[in-house]
Formats: C-alpha cells, sequence, structure tokens
C-alpha cells in the first residue's frame, strides 16, 4: 500500500528535550514537506525537501532541522523543543517537486512540549 | 506572495442541504495548481481534487463539486445532499513556482458539521 508512515503518533516531551520525528514514503516520491498544524492558521510548512541531500526552509523553520539522506527518509529533528512547538504535525510527499501532483500525508504526530 | 482566503471558519448545516466552501487565492503567476483536501475528524489529511489554472471546467464527483473561475480568484466547493460523513475540516491550497520548484500554500480550513 502506498504510504507515508510516521512515527509516533502521539509525543509529549519537556522543554530542552532533544527529540525526532520520523517519516518514510514508499513510492519513491522526490518531494517531501512537514507541515504544523495550529487551531486558526491552517498548515504551514516547516521545511522542504526537493530530493536526497536539498532542503530549503518553508514558511516557519525556526527551531527545527531535517535531513534528507535517503530518498524515502524525510526526519523532523527538534533540538531543543518548547512549549510554542506544541502543534499537530504532518509528513507529506509529492511526486515531483516541479509539478505538484498533490500531497499523500501521514497520519499526523501530536506533540506535547510541557 | 502568493495567499489562500477560506472566510468560512465554520459551517453548520442540516443532512441533504447543499453547502458551498468557498476559496478564494492570490497569485502573480499565470501557471499554478490549486486543490482541497478533507480532514475528517479522525485527522488525517485526504486530497480531494486538483485543478490547474488552465482548465476552468467545473468539475463533478458524485455529490462533490467545484467551480473554478479565474475572473474572481475562486474556487469553490460544493456538497451536495450533504451526509453526517461530510461532517470534516476542508483545506484549499495553492501551488506556484517559487525558485524553480512548487510551493504550496494552505488556506486556514473550514469546519463544516452536517447535523443528522
Amino acid at each position: 500500500e502506498a504510504q507515508v508512515t510516521q512515527n509516533p503518533r502521539y509525543l509529549i516531551t519537556v522543554t530542552g528535550k532533544k527529540l525526532t520525528v520520523t517519516c518514510s514514503q514508499n513510492m519513491n516520491h522526490e518531494y517531501m514537506s512537514w507541515y504544523r498544524q495550529d487551531p486558526g492558521l491552517g498548515l504551514r510548512q516547516i521545511y522542504y525537501s526537493m530530493n536526497v541531500e536539498v532542503t530549503d526552509k518553508g514558511d516557519v523553520p525556526e527551531g527545527y532541522k531535517v535531513s534528507r539522506k535517503e530518498k524515502r527518509n524525510f526526519p523532523l529533528i527538534l533540538e531543543s523543543p518548547s512549549p510554542n512547538q506544541t502543534s499537530l504535525y504532518f509528513c507529506a510527499s509529492s511526486s515531483s517537486g516541479r509539478t505538484h501532483y498533490g500531497y499523500t500525508f501521514g497520519s499526523g504526530t501530536r506533540l506535547t512540549v510541557v | 506572495a502568493q495567499k489562500v482566503t477560506q472566510a468560512q471558519t465554520e459551517i453548520s448545516v442540516v443532512e441533504k442541504e447543499d453547502v458551498t466552501l468557498d476559496c478564494v487565492y492570490e497569485t502573480r503567476d499565470t501557471t499554478y495548481y490549486l486543490f482541497w483536501y478533507k480532514q475528517p475528524p479522525s485527522g488525517e489529511l485526504v486530497f480531494l481534487i486538483r485543478r490547474n489554472s488552465f482548465d476552468e471546467q467545473n468539475e463533478i464527483s458524485g455529490r462533490y463539486s467545484w467551480n473554478f473561475q479565474k475572473s474572481t480568484s475562486s474556487f469553490n466547493f460544493t456538497i451536495t445532499a450533504s451526509q453526517v460523513v461530510d461532517s470534516a475540516v476542508y483545506f484549499c491550497a495553492l501551488s506556484e513556482v517559487v525558485g524553480g520548484y512548487q510551493k504550496v500554500t494552505f488556506g486556514t480550513g473550514t469546519k463544516l458539521q452536517v447535523i443528522p
């Protein structure tokens, strides 16, 4: 089954404790992206990757890191989480970054930073 | 800068009523793509439709229809004879080329509640 797999689904952590949210897709998609969803703000792009080893900042990159060492994986790293990073996070992939055919989204990760 | 506006924050309708979700966008490009996604209460995001800027034909898929009007920069979504299963948050999105790659901007979403 074609899918984007995110883990974990739920995570509660403390301020400052580094964490990684994993994302993997099995569709050989070139383009991957991370979004956060907050009430009243919709989905905002954090980082995106056009292909292996090629990443760039989205609209709200502060406090996040990403890497794209393999085509299928695109982890989101929070080096020192803060309460304002409490949010619902989605990983998404698309076959191409040059012509957008629509996203396949992961199931989401609900992160709480206390 | 591209922008997507979904002015309706929440809509409630009684089952079997028709409902239209509005989406207005801003872009300077002549080539772009518009999308609708559905987020049911379970939380996942589901792709519904993609439309390119050169295709203004309306599209119908079962009870769903989409009206694209470049003259008013709108891409509205109508659900005919709504059902409880249509209750969800619906997002409109715009994709255009920025720096050689597609940048996707989402609206803030419209929460639709269909009351039985």
